[in-house]
């Protein structure tokens, strides 16, 4: 069956300004993971949605960054006035629920490159 | 949450057994212990996890020492395909809210030799 998606597989953007980053989730699945992952580094969490709501956005570096699921399916990571500190690939997980113990099913991720 | 550490990296001739090391001493009696792995240019896809008994699935097999206090992924026979960074993560089944991310170390790249 499908894997959970991301678009677009790359972005390049410059300094300023406003993106949008989709993951499609496997169909089913109730959670719902963002992470972002620095060069030579291990993905680091962002926020995590459990159906629409974010049940814990801890880990959102400032108020620049934004993700939504309205409907409890795609989810949108939304990043605002980039800078180049921004540049990372974006990971979207998903599980089908949110346990401790539950595997995660990560996309390719999108590399977003700020100029 | 408890630390886990790694080798930087290590290496292996294809077709032979790989032994991964994670050390892990401050782990909690609630604490799972999952490895997952990220192939170049692709997300990190679950390996195996267990908690005292050692586990065995159709990609590798997780050993757990007696005081939990280590573990080693085991590859039985390395192939191309298996070269990535490994990482071992711990996670509390039983902490509060906040935890059912994943905490990422910077984990042990694998290198197989043809």
């Amino acid at each position: 069956g499908a894997g959970v998606s991301q678009t677009p597989s790359n972005k390049v953007t410059e300094k300023g300004k406003y993106v949008e980053l989709r993951c499609d989730p496997i169909s089913g699945h109730t959670a719902l993971y963002w992470y972002r992952q620095s060069l030579g580094q291990g993905p680091e969490f962002l926020i995590y949605f459990q159906g629409t709501g974010a049940a814990d956005d801890s880990g959102l570096p400032n108020d620049r960054f934004f993700a939504v699921r309205p409907e409890g399916s795609v989810s949108t990571l939304k990043i605002q006035r980039t800078e180049r500190g921004d540049s990372a690939v974006y990971l979207c997980a998903s599980s089908l629920i949110v346990t401790k113990g539950d595997e995660q099913f990560f996309g390719p991720g999108t590399r977003l490159t700020v100029l | 949450d408890a630390k886990t550490t790694q080798p930087n990296s290590m290496e292996s001739n294809e077709e032979e057994p790989v032994h991964l090391p994670c050390n892990h001493s401050t782990i909690s009696g609630t604490d799972y212990i999952h490895w997952y792995r990220q192939l170049p240019s692709q997300g990190p896809e679950y390996v195996i996890h267990g908690l005292t008994s050692n586990v065995n699935n159709r990609m590798a097999s997780l050993a757990i020492a007696e005081d939990r206090k280590s573990s080693t992924l085991i590859l039985h026979r390395a192939t191309l395909r298996d070269a990535a960074v490994y990482y071992c993560i711990l996670r509390d089944a039983y902490s509060g809210a906040g935890s059912y991310q994943l905490t990422f170390g910077k984990g042990t790249k694998l290198s197989v030799i043809p």
